[in-house]
């Protein structure tokens, strides 16, 4: 079955500084990969997302991404944090499972930034 | 575009009552819905899979009886939770994906539920 893993827990980083949040998965064939966005108390918003082709994928709000397959990870990163970037990410797989494709998440990273 | 709406965005209920919980897809149709739990500062587990004008598939653990799920339409899907304990009190998020090959989910807002 597949999994996702964030080894971060939280991360705190300060405002204008640069930021990379891990993924790593484990899947049989070649996944869809997602990076999604939550604040407090409200649904997820992507931010990206992998399927094929190029391996560095470019997101909305400065937000980047790169599969490497060799590592099973997929690590988002930005290189200079707003103060409103922090909330919760979630990497997340996307699979096939015949009659349907669903997401598996990650447990989630909290990001806080320091001014 | 891509804007799925769900209502109600937080509700208190009465142990052994009923809620129900909408998820439309406003600007599209979507295939397949589903539906998400989330308890506070833990990820998202996946309930169940909505196919409309079919039964849903529920994931391993999850209670069918407790939590009815109905997608009468491209546009919509429901969330029943019946007989509701404090148990259940928890986020609940749905996700709609487009229909016509599109590999994207787009999520609701969520619905805070708290059974008192």
């Amino acid at each position: 079955a597949q999994s996702v893993t964030q080894p971060d827990i939280h991360i705190t980083v300060s405002e204008g500084a640069s930021l990379e949040l891990r993924c790593n998965y484990s899947y049989g064939a070649t996944p869809y990969l997602f990076w999604y966005v939550q604040s407090p108390g409200q649904g997820l918003q992507l931010l990206l997302k992998y399927f094929s082709g190029d391996t560095l994928v470019q997101g909305i709000k400065g937000f980047e991404a790169e599969f490497k397959r060799s590592q099973s990870s997929f690590n988002l990163r930005k290189p200079s944090v707003h103060w409103s970037d922090a909330a919760e990410y979630f990497c997340a797989v996307g699979v096939n499972t015949g009659t349907a494709s669903k997401l598996t998440f990650g447990t989630g990273t909290r990001l806080q930034v320091t001014l | 575009g891509a804007v799925v709406s769900q209502h109600p965005s937080w509700v208190i209920c009465k142990s052994g009552t009923s809620v129900k919980i909408e998820c439309r897809s406003l600007d599209f149709q979507a295939t397949t819905m589903f539906w998400y739990r989330q308890f506070p500062k833990q990820s998202l587990m996946l309930m169940a899979t909505s196919n409309e004008g079919s039964k849903a598939t529920y994931e391993q653990g999850v209670e069918k009886d407790k939590f009815l799920i109905n997608h009468a339409s491209l546009t919509l899907s429901t969330l029943t939770v019946t007989s509701a304990h404090p148990e259940d009190s928890s986020f609940y998020i749905c996700s709609a994906r487009r229909q016509g090959g599109s590999r994207g989910y787009t999520f609701g807002s969520g619905t805070r539920l708290t059974v008192v």
